[in-house]
């Protein structure tokens, strides 16, 4: 199973950065999506389609139908350079992330 | 709150044996619904995942590394552990431990920090 991410989003402060994840079918499936800055390990931002974890800012929300996943960061700060990556669990394939996308704030 | 720490050493030589261990605080290794996994990132790469463990020791393996890994749990010491033998160059990675609540469909949260792991030949 593969997740086919965009390798880069460019996006100005305060504007809305859109982050897809094409997979067959993905809306079938369960999509967690994880920020990870230079040097630091993943951090579980949107899990289940569009649920946050305590602590995530509202500005990060998650929607999932037919063969595309979509990560929505809005009002786009600096802080939010970093790359994402969305994951989905398979029977065939088990864990499969998808190949990352770079978010920049221009 | 949950924490995990990788530890283990940074080098390892072609042919050896990895091994890693994740020391978990701030909850047990043994409370059910709780999963423990390992995965990895290459230089410059995508996340991997390599494999994960129950609560009560049943095992999962990424099936391109089922022959050469093992995961395991220690109780005793609240920690889990991975093993990778016969390792070659492309075994070189950011290895990170993390924690899910369950195996077929969970997010993994949080991470451990990483470890690097350098195959050397």
């Amino acid at each position: 199973y593969v997740l086919t991410q965009p390798p880069s989003v460019s996006v100005a402060p305060g504007q809305t950065a859109t982050i897809t994840c094409g997979g067959n079918n993905i809306g079938s499936k369960s999509v967690h999506w994880y920020q990870q800055k230079p040097g630091q390990a993943p951090v579980l931002v949107v899990y289940d389609d569009r649920d946050r974890p305590s602590g995530i800012p509202e500005r990060f929300s998650g929607s999932n139908s037919g063969d595309t996943a979509t990560l929505t960061i809005s009002r786009v700060e600096a802080g939010d350079e970093a790359d994402y990556y969305c994951h989905v669990w398979d029977s065939s394939s088990d864990h499969v992330f998808g190949t990352g996308t770079k978010v920049s704030v221009l | 709150q949950l924490q995990l720490q990788e530890s283990g050493p940074g080098l390892v030589k072609s042919s050896e044996t990895l091994s890693l261990t994740c020391n978990v605080s701030g909850g047990s290794v043994s409370s059910s619904t709780n999963y423990w996994g390992w995965l990895r990132q290459s230089p410059g790469e995508g996340l991997e995942w390599i494999a994960s463990v129950s609560y009560s020791g049943t095992t999962y393996y990424t099936m391109s590394l089922k022959s050469r890994v093992s995961i395991s749990l220690d109780t005793s010491k609240n920690q889990f552990s991975l093993r990778l033998t016969s390792v070659t160059a492309a075994d070189t990675a950011v290895y990170y431990c993390a924690h899910s609540s369950g195996y077929y469909a969970d997010s993994f949260d949080p991470w451990g920090q990483g470890t690097l792991v350098t195959v050397s030949s």
